[in-house]
């Protein structure tokens, strides 16, 4: 039973770039939420998909979109990168919205230079 | 806003002594409680869980207690050993909210 898988593992991006995380959810799982975790930090809540649309969203800028596929994998992207963007990106999927388990994925380390 | 304030930041004890993390919530629709532990450079994992209508939950050597008067939940590690040193954290969340909020995270380091 495949867990939540991610990718690319690291990622190294310069001011201004954008860049596309992915994610994988747990076998029979259809919704993914998406976290930034600064060092030191807790993970903060970016947003969340379920039926391929983005059911809630943290504070975060409009710069951060994600998108959710038929087969439940999801993608976020970041426009125009600023440092403080440096951090873990991580993502947890459940057994729907009303599940409310989530299990997280190895994450994707950015770095913003 | 939602909050959820996590003491101590860094716990030392030594091996075979018991740990207790403490977590406070400001939300009081909050019925969910998970708690995750976060080793170097590696994903948070579930450890343990509990809903708000328990009062407590046990799995070996961890346990979580629930306090909804005081909107206060605790992790017990009991008989620790230096595998149990990570991160922790705690997180509340209320079915239909789709977010958790997480603690800042408590340091646990168990001396051999």
């Amino acid at each position: 039973d495949a867990g939540v898988t991610q990718s690319p593992t690291h990622l190294i991006k310069t001011r201004g770039q954008q860049v596309t995380l992915r994610c994988s959810p747990k076998s029979g799982h259809d919704t993914v939420s998406w976290y930034q975790q600064a060092l030191g930090q807790g993970p903060q809540f970016i947003f969340q998909y379920y039926e391929e649309e983005e059911r809630q969203r943290g504070n975060f800028p409009d710069r951060f979109s994600g998108h959710q596929f038929p087969n439940y994998s999801s993608e976020l992207n970041v426009n125009a990168l600023l440092l403080g963007d440096s951090a873990l990106y991580l993502c947890a999927s459940s057994l729907d919205w009303k599940g409310d388990t989530q299990y997280f994925g190895p994450g994707t380390r950015l770095t913003v230079l | 806003g939602e909050n959820v304030e996590q003491h101590p930041s860094t716990l030392s004890v030594q091996e075979g002594d018991s740990a207790v993390i403490k977590c406070t919530y400001s939300d009081s629709a909050s019925n969910y409680f998970p708690w995750y532990k976060q080793e170097l450079g590696k994903r948070p994992q579930l450890i343990i869980d509990i809903r708000s209508n328990v009062g407590e939950k046990k799995d070996q050597r961890i346990a979580v207690t629930l306090n909804k008067t005081a909107k206060h939940f605790s992790l017990h590690i009991t008989e620790t050993q230096p595998e149990d040193s990570a991160v922790y954290f705690c997180a509340a969340s209320t079915t239909g909210t789709y977010k958790y909020i997480f603690g800042t995270g408590t340091r646990l380091k168990v001396l051999a």
